[in-house]
């Protein structure tokens, strides 16, 4: 069964730009059915969608991120990858890859979640 | 961008007892593209619900979503132990999709 781990550094300076990595596992990123996401979650707060990327490279991005957002894909690696630049503390959440079927942004499957602190 | 409001924003039951959790959006949501989630301490979020009232696969039948335009609901006919949990809306109709602050049903 097809299985999202996030990795990255659990720390960053403020102005910094913030990678995390999503590694697909039991499946392949470019079965053509799903969209890769980003999702995040500030301590104590709720969800916030941040993009998402198909296979092709295709993206779309939260108007309210997206001058700081780039998500790429790596197929060879089976990988996507989100970075955020010129990150402050209100940027410290836990930072969830998941997946949804084309033609809907229901998310049935998860990554377990990775929390990035920014902080000096 | 749509806003949704959960209410309450906590809710005090016991197990066995009914619950009913409230999503309202600023605007209508297109074709009931509305989804709950159900989130534990340290875990990722649940798919329950899709499609308003549409049960993911392996959620159990006493969990039930219902509504349209702008108001939705999600039942919890007769609730267990393990339902005690943050609850979520999500609105994926229009872009961004968003998320509401979530209800936090507690155990009485």
């Amino acid at each position: 069964q097809v299985q999202l781990q996030e990795s990255g550094p659990g720390l960053v300076k403020p102005s910094q730009t913030l990678s995390l990595t999503c590694t697909v596992s039991g499946g392949s990123i470019s079965s053509g059915d799903y969209y890769w996401s980003w999702i995040r979650q500030p301590p104590g707060k709720g969800l916030e969608w941040i993009g998402y990327i198909y296979y092709s490279g295709s993206t779309y991005y939260n108007p309210s991120l997206k001058s700081r957002v780039t998500i790429s894909v790596d197929t060879s690696k089976n990988q996507f990858s989100l970075k955020l630049s010129s990150v402050t503390a209100a940027d410290t959440a836990v930072y969830y890859c998941a997946r949804n079927p084309i033609g809907t942004s229901c998310y049935k499957l998860w990554g377990q979640g990775t929390l990035v602190t920014v902080s000096s | 961008e749509i806003v949704l409001t959960q209410s309450p924003g906590t809710l005090s039951l016991s197990p066995g007892e009914r619950a009913t959790l409230s999503c309202r959006a600023s605007q209508s949501v297109s074709s009931s593209y509305l989804a709950w989630y159900q989130q534990k301490p340290g875990q990722a979020p649940r798919l329950l619900i899709y499609g308003a009232s549409s049960r993911a696969t392996g959620i159990p039948d006493r969990f039930s979503g219902s509504g349209s335009g702008t108001d939705f609901t999600l039942t919890i006919s007769r609730l267990e132990p393990e339902d005690f949990a943050v609850y979520y809306c999500q609105q994926y109709g229009s872009s961004p999709q968003t998320f509401g602050q979530g209800t936090r049903l507690e155990i009485k």
